[in-house]
C-alpha cells in the first residue's frame, strides 16, 4: 500500500543554519504530496504542497520539489529561526482516494 | 471565518468505558475526517464523512464509529475503550467533495487517556 518515510527526529540546529529534512514515498497512484506543520499545542497546518512531478512547493522561506524519478518530496529552508521549531510531517494523497498518508513526523528544534 | 474546532480538549476514561468526540468543520466545508495520532506517531486516517455519509474507513475496527450532522459537524464514537485508544484525536474539514485532492483544516484535536 501507500507510504510515506521521513528522517527520524529530533534535528537539533542553530539559527540561520540550513534545514532539510528528508521524505520519500510509495504510492500506487499519481500522488499530491504535503508537509504539514504542527506547532506545540497547536494542531498541523498546511506548510506546502506539490500537485504534480517537478513541481515545487513554498511558503514561508521552505521548499520542496517533487521528485517523481527518485520518489522524493525533500523539505528545505535556507536559514531557520527559532518560530521554525515544530513537528512536520510528509504526507501524501493519492487522486480518487480520501484519505492522507502521514509519516510519522519529524521534530526540529532550533536554538537561538 | 471560524476554524475547525474540537471538543472536549482533554478527557480521561477507563478501559471499556465509551467516548465521543465533537467537531465542527471550518465554514464551507462539508467533508470532516478523523485521524488518529499515538505519541511520537503520524496521524493514522480513521473515517471520513461527506454529506451525512461515511464516504472512506480506514484500519480501525467497528467499535469506531461515527456521524455527520445536516450542518457538517461530526461526531466520533468509541466503545470498549482499550488502553491503545489513548491519543489525539484530530478532526480535519476540508472543501470539494469526496475526490479529496486539497488541503486538510485541522482542529488541536481532543487528547484521550485511557486507564
Amino acid at each position: 500500500g501507500d507510504s510515506v518515510t521521513q528522517m527520524e527526529g529530533p534535528v537539533t540546529l542553530s539559527e540561520e543554519a540550513f534545514l532539510t529534512i528528508n521524505c520519500t514515498y510509495t504510492a500506487t497512484g499519481y500522488p499530491s504530496l504535503f508537509w504539514y506543520v504542527q506547532y506545540p499545542g497547536e494542531g498541523l497546518q498546511l506548510l506546502l504542497k506539490a500537485t504534480k512531478a517537478d513541481d515545487k512547493g513554498s511558503n514561508k522561506g521552505f521548499e520542496a520539489t517533487y521528485r517523481k524519478e527518485t520518489t522524493s518530496f525533500h523539505l528545505e529552508k535556507g536559514s531557520v529561526q527559532v518560530s521554525d521549531s515544530a513537528v512536520y510531517f510528509c504526507a501524501l494523497t493519492t487522486s480518487g482516494t480520501y484519505k492522507y498518508i502521514f509519516g510519522t513526523g519529524t521534530r526540529l528544534k532550533v536554538l537561538a | 471565518e471560524t476554524g475547525v474546532t474540537q471538543s472536549p480538549t482533554h478527557l480521561i476514561k477507563t478501559r471499556g468505558q465509551q467516548v465521543t468526540l465533537r467537531c465542527s468543520s471550518q465554514s464551507g466545508h462539508n467533508t470532516v475526517s478523523w485521524y488518529q495520532q499515538a505519541l511520537g506517531q503520524g496521524p493514522q486516517f480513521i473515517f471520513q464523512y461527506y454529506r451525512e455519509e461515511e464516504n472512506g474507513r480506514g484500519n480501525f475496527p467497528p467499535r469506531f464509529s461515527g456521524l455527520q450532522f445536516p450542518n457538517y459537524s461530526s461526531e466520533l464514537n468509541v466503545n470498549a475503550l482499550e488502553l491503545d485508544d489513548s491519543a489525539l484525536y484530530l478532526c480535519a474539514s476540508s472543501w470539494p467533495g469526496r475526490q479529496n485532492t486539497g488541503e486538510l483544516f485541522f482542529g488541536e484535536g481532543s487528547r484521550l487517556t485511557v486507564l
